[in-house]
């Protein structure tokens, strides 16, 4: 138990159709993140969110829209999406900004768009 | 060039080995991390460090912040260590972007 789920585990999608990625924590914690992990890769943030507003977007094509209703909840709503978008993304969250606190992710969802 | 170079990229050892795995920053940075990512994706937070050392069991994370450079040390080493060690910097005086290195992927064989 991480204590932060991510739904569903693996997705598969075309390139029409419209998904959403779920995340949610019950840590208390007021910092949540999506990043996106590609093959042979390093981890690459996406968006940030801190006390449910947005900090950052990390230069992110509008294709991924993110979604924070609260600060337990995190969503990230995909439509149109490319083939060079199938990877695993996480949903990690911390204590507070700055990052000086461990951060908790989730098991990711292996996006794979056909 | 990444900003965040871990070296050895892969590693193998046997059962009991000492392991240690390095993590080389060239710009300067207010907190280091230490992860783990077990196969199938999910990704442990091991250390958290911005200054000298931290111990946990077995993993022992250093950093020097002169010489740009943290290590993790694993004692003991298990099968179960097996996984990619990932360091991961905050830098340029940003609070929540950090920048990962590529991995170390670490098999240790009974």
């Amino acid at each position: 138990e991480t204590g932060v789920t991510q739904t569903p585990r693996h997705l598969v999608m075309g390139m029409t159709n419209k998904k959403s990625l779920k995340c949610e924590q019950h840590l208390g914690h007021n910092a949540m993140y999506w990043y996106k992990q590609s093959a042979k890769k390093p981890l690459e943030l996406m968006f940030v969110y801190n006390f449910k507003e947005q900090t950052e977007n990390n230069s992110v094509p509008s294709r991924f829209s993110p979604e924070c209703p609260n600060s337990s909840h995190l969503f990230l709503h995909l439509h149109t999406l490319q083939p060079e978008d199938s990877a695993l993304y996480l949903c990690a969250s911390s204590q507070e900004l700055p990052v000086n606190s461990p951060l908790h992710f989730g098991n990711g969802t292996r996006l794979t768009v056909t | 060039k990444n900003e965040v170079e871990q070296s050895p990229q892969n590693l193998t050892a046997q059962e009991g080995e000492f392991i240690t795995i390095n993590c080389s920053y060239s710009v300067g940075i207010s907190a280091l991390h230490w992860l783990q990512q077990h196969p199938g994706g999910g990704i442990v937070s091991l250390f958290m460090l911005s200054s000298g050392k931290k111990k946990h069991g077995r993993l022992i994370a250093t950093i020097n912040i002169q010489e740009k450079h943290s290590s993790l040390h694993i004692t003991a080493s298990h099968p179960r260590d097996s996984a990619v060690y990932i360091c991961a910097a905050l830098v340029g005086g940003s609070n929540y972007k950090l920048t990962f290195g590529k991995g170390t992927l670490l098999t240790v064989n009974p």
